[in-house]
Order: structure tokens, then C-alpha cells, then sequence
């Protein structure tokens, strides 16, 4: 069974870092784009990047290119996403989703909420 | 990158009635590579149609997906009570990717 399971809750202040986590199973990690979705409250879903473990190619959106940094772990199939100097504005829901061609973003996290108040 | 606009942004209708939902790309899509998803309250987004017309494992036949170019549609039939949330479509054929906004479907 394919699964994606996503770190619990954050609460953190203006200016703190944060890399939240997407552990995957039941498929080879290495060879499908896992990607990142922001959902900010009440809002739509927002395309943030993909990266392929096989090879770390990234692609980022112009929106969130150079306020975050994803990544993964192949040793223990993880996804992550990382912010060094969060702001209020962060705050949202996180999806990771495999990107599994032509099939889109066939399988999704449970989400991670990020909230992010002085 | 490829906007995606959707409409209507809120689609009122009774259980058994029919739904179609349109999604508009500013530029063609490539490889038809054109999906559509169902959110819930609560709950991360379900794919429902991936390129284009063809249904997600387990999807039922109620959902169905057409169009090319740069206009699509989502048809949903006989709405039944769980059918109502909001649906997204999502075009993965050219970095970087996008959403449409979205398009609520409410119990007139």
C-alpha cells in the first residue's frame, strides 16, 4: 500500500526555522517526484516545487523560490520542507504528494499545519 | 507560467442533478496532462481525472473528464450528498505546475 506520512503540528515565531517531514512507503521513493502544496486558511492549493530522489532535480515555483528548500532522504525515503526564517504569512496547510507520471498527484500526505504567530 | 482559471467559483445545485465544472488554461496544455481533484473539510485533496478523461483508481463512473487545448471540463453526475466539496484541476505538464482556484459545489 502506498503511503505518505507527514510530521505533526508546528507552532512557531516570525524569524525561527522549521523542516517538516513526508516519510513514503509501499513504491520506490527514488524514482517518482514527490512535490509540496500550501493550503493557507480558507484558500486554495498552491503548487510549491517537486524533487525526484533518483536524481535531485528540483523545481521550485517563482512564488516560493528562494523561501523554501526541498529535499529528500533516499536512505529513509523523507521528504522534507525547509524554511530558514519563517513569517506570519507561512501559515497553512502542508501536502506532500507523489507526482507519479502521467498519473499527477496520484497519493497525498495527510498534511502538516504550520502556524506561525509571535 | 500557465494560469488556470475556473468557473463558476461556487456551483449551487440540488442531490441528482449534474454538475459541470470548466477549467481554462492561458496557454495549451502539454501532454494533455490536465488532472482534477475533490477536497473535503478537513481532508487533503483525492485525485479524481488525470489526463485529461481518465479516472483515478477507484474514481466512479459518475466522474468524467473532457475536453483540449486550453479548455477542459468536469462532469459529475447524479450528485449524491458526498459529491458536494470543492474541486480543483491541475495542469503538471509545464514547470511550474499550477492550480485553478477552484470551484465549490454546494446543496442548493
Amino acid at each position: 500500500e502506498v503511503r505518505l506520512v507527514q510530521s505533526g503540528t508546528e507552532v512557531k515565531k516570525p524569524g525561527e526555522s522549521l523542516k517538516i517531514s513526508c516519510q513514503a512507503s509501499g513504491y520506490s521513493f527514488s524514482h517518482h517526484y514527490i512535490g509540496w502544496v500550501r493550503q493557507m486558511p480558507g484558500k486554495g492549493l498552491e503548487w510549491m516545487g517537486v524533487f525526484y530522489p533518483g536524481d535531485s532535480d528540483t523545481r521550485y515555483s517563482p512564488s516560493f523560490e528562494g523561501q523554501v528548500t526541498i529535499s529528500a532522504d533516499k536512505s529513509t525515503n523523507t521528504a522534507y520542507l525547509h524554511w530558514r526564517s519563517l513569517e506570519a504569512s507561512d501559515t497553512g496547510i502542508y501536502y506532500c504528494a507523489r507526482l507519479h507520471i502521467p498519473y499527477a498527484f496520484d497519493m497525498w500526505g495527510q498534511g502538516t499545519m504550520v502556524t506561525v504567530s509571535s | 507560467e500557465i494560469v488556470l482559471t475556473q468557473s463558476p467559483g461556487t456551483l449551487s445545485l440540488s442531490p441528482g442533478e449534474r454538475g459541470t465544472l470548466s477549467c481554462r488554461a492561458s496557454q495549451p496544455i502539454t501532454n494533455n496532462y490536465l488532472a482534477w481533484y475533490q477536497q473535503k473539510p478537513g481532508q487533503a485533496p483525492r485525485l479524481l481525472i488525470y489526463g485529461v478523461a481518465n479516472r483515478a483508481t477507484g474514481i466512479p463512473g459518475k466522474f468524467s473528464g473532457s475536453g483540449s487545448g486550453t479548455d477542459f471540463t468536469l462532469t459529475i453526475n447524479r450528485l449524491e450528498p458526498e459529491d458536494f466539496a470543492v474541486y480543483y484541476c491541475h495542469q503538471y505538464g509545464t514547470s511550474p505546475q499550477t492550480f485553478g482556484p477552484g470551484t465549490k459545489v454546494e446543496i442548493k
